[in-house]
């Protein structure tokens, strides 16, 4: 099993271009989440998807939007990058609803806006 | 809003000794603890999980401690080794936001040979 799949691994982007990022998982997980990291900042939650055919806001969900494709995919898409936006960005699913349930990450997607 | 506070940002310690790092979380209705080890360039894993209903939890040399009272819990690493140099995340979820999962900021943790 390959777990949680994310790409692209890394992209270097100019301001106002856009970009969809991929995730897909082959647990059979209802729950997904995308999650960006910066130094000193822990994670934090930009949107999550509970289910299936649902989608809701995080902490920081300014400047993104999201597609849960199917129960599999859930993608992130950046549609006027900025250089704020420059970060590593997480991908995670659960099994369930993610507060009561560990969550299983992907590599990780390191994004650098010029 | 939710909020969990880490401590400390760095810790260094010789192999062979202990590692304690600590969190407080703000939502009295978080229920589940767990702990994440991210080694540099990868991806967050998680190492050890405590939910409120239980006070304290072992895995080898690992073990977490939850004190729901003081809204705090910690995570502490005996006879650690060079291989567990990493960044560690706690977290608390479950609360009144109910889908949310809160991260600390994390602890560098360097263990020296």
């Amino acid at each position: 099993n390959a777990g949680v799949t994310q790409t692209p691994k890394f992209q270097v982007l100019k301001t106002g271009q856009s970009m969809t990022l991929q995730c897909a998982q082959d647990m059979n997980h209802n729950s997904m989440y995308w999650y960006r990291q910066d130094p000193g900042m822990g994670l934090r939650l930009i949107y999550y998807s509970a289910s299936e055919g649902t989608t809701d806001k995080g902490e920081v969900p300014n400047g993104y939007n999201v597609s849960r494709l199917n129960k599999r995919e859930f993608s992130l898409r950046l549609e006027s990058a900025a250089p704020s936006q420059t970060s590593v960005y997480f991908c995670a699913s659960s099994e369930r609803q993610g507060g009561y349930q560990p969550q299983h990450f992907g590599d990780g997607t390191r994004l650098s806006i010029l | 809003g939710e909020n969990v506070e880490q401590h400390p940002s760095t810790l260094s310690v010789q192999e062979g000794d202990s590692a304690v790092i600590k969190c407080t979380y703000s939502d009295s209705a978080s229920n589940y603890f767990p702990w994440y080890k991210q080694e540099l360039g990868k991806r967050p894993q998680l190492i050890i999980d405590i939910r409120s209903n239980v006070g304290e939890k072992k895995d080898q040399r690992i073990a977490v401690t939850l004190n729901k009272t003081a809204k705090h819990f910690s995570l502490h690493i005996t006879e650690t080794q060079p291989e567990d140099s990493a960044v560690y995340f706690c977290a608390a979820g479950g609360g009144t936001g109910g889908f949310k999962t809160i991260f600390g900021a994390g602890t560098r943790l360097f263990v020296k040979a």
